[in-house]
């Protein structure tokens, strides 16, 4: 079975600043994992994936996310955060030999001005 | 770029009546999935469909749904008698299958049932 935490319900920051949120997950296999964002009354947006190779994933809108094995985490990042990447993350992962996603409960991020 | 369309957007129907929610996915896609989120919770995976049938469904995916791909381009979710609890949130996604592969997300049709 797999299964994503995400354990911070929400994150503020202030613009400029750095964001983190936070995942972790298990599988029982190796894990193909993913960031998605939605906006309000919006779809989920793909933001970046990790499948293999470099632990550190760039992805869009200047996101990124380090793969660590050892801590089974997935946290996604930005150097600095702007007011419209206010939005709900959501983390999911995908067992190599399954097709499905599992999500994680969404992280609500609020950026202040 | 292409992107997952789905309609209605919104729905709203009465209990025990069968509604049926309507894809059209990424045209050289080859799998399909319906995910749901009821309001406040997660993302739920419902099933996935590749080469006209079922790949694999979870324990949502009761008799009350089903799938179809009535041609070449539509991925439709049917329930045939709703109920309060499928008030929801329902996203399609499509993918090129292969597990590596990104699912990109249409942006969902949100079903009331009064």
């Amino acid at each position: 079975a797999q299964s994503v935490a995400q354990p911070e319900d929400q994150v503020n920051v202030a613009e400029g600043n750095p964001l983190t949120v936070k995942c972790t997950y298990s599988v029982s296999g190796n894990p193909y994992l993913f960031w998605y964002v939605q906006y309000p009354n919006r779809g989920l947006q793909f933001l970046l994936k990790y499948i293999t190779g470099d632990n550190l994933v760039k992805g869009s809108y200047g996101f990124e996310a380090e793969f660590n094995k050892s801590q089974t985490s997935f946290h996604l990042k930005k150097p600095s955060a702007l007011v419209s990447d206010s939005a709900l993350y959501f983390c999911a992962v995908r067992d190599i030999d399954d097709y499905k996603l599992s999500f994680g409960a969404g992280t609500t991020v609020t950026v202040r001005a | 770029e292409p992107e997952v369309t789905q309609t209605p957007s919104h729905q709203v129907t009465q209990m025990g009546q069968e509604v049926i929610l309507r894809c059209v996915p990424i045209s050289n896609h080859l799998y399909f999935y319906w995910y749901r989120q009821i309001l406040g919770q997660k993302v739920e995976f419902l099933v996935s469909f590749y080469n006209n049938e079922i790949s694999e469904k979870s324990e949502i995916f009761d008799d009350q749904f089903s799938v179809e791909r009535p041609d070449g381009s539509n991925f439709t979710l049917k329930i045939r008698s709703t109920k309060l609890e499928d008030s929801a949130m329902y996203f399609c996604a499509s993918d090129g299958g292969v597990s590596t592969d990104t699912q990109y997300f249409g942006p969902g049709t949100r079903l009331t049932v009064l």
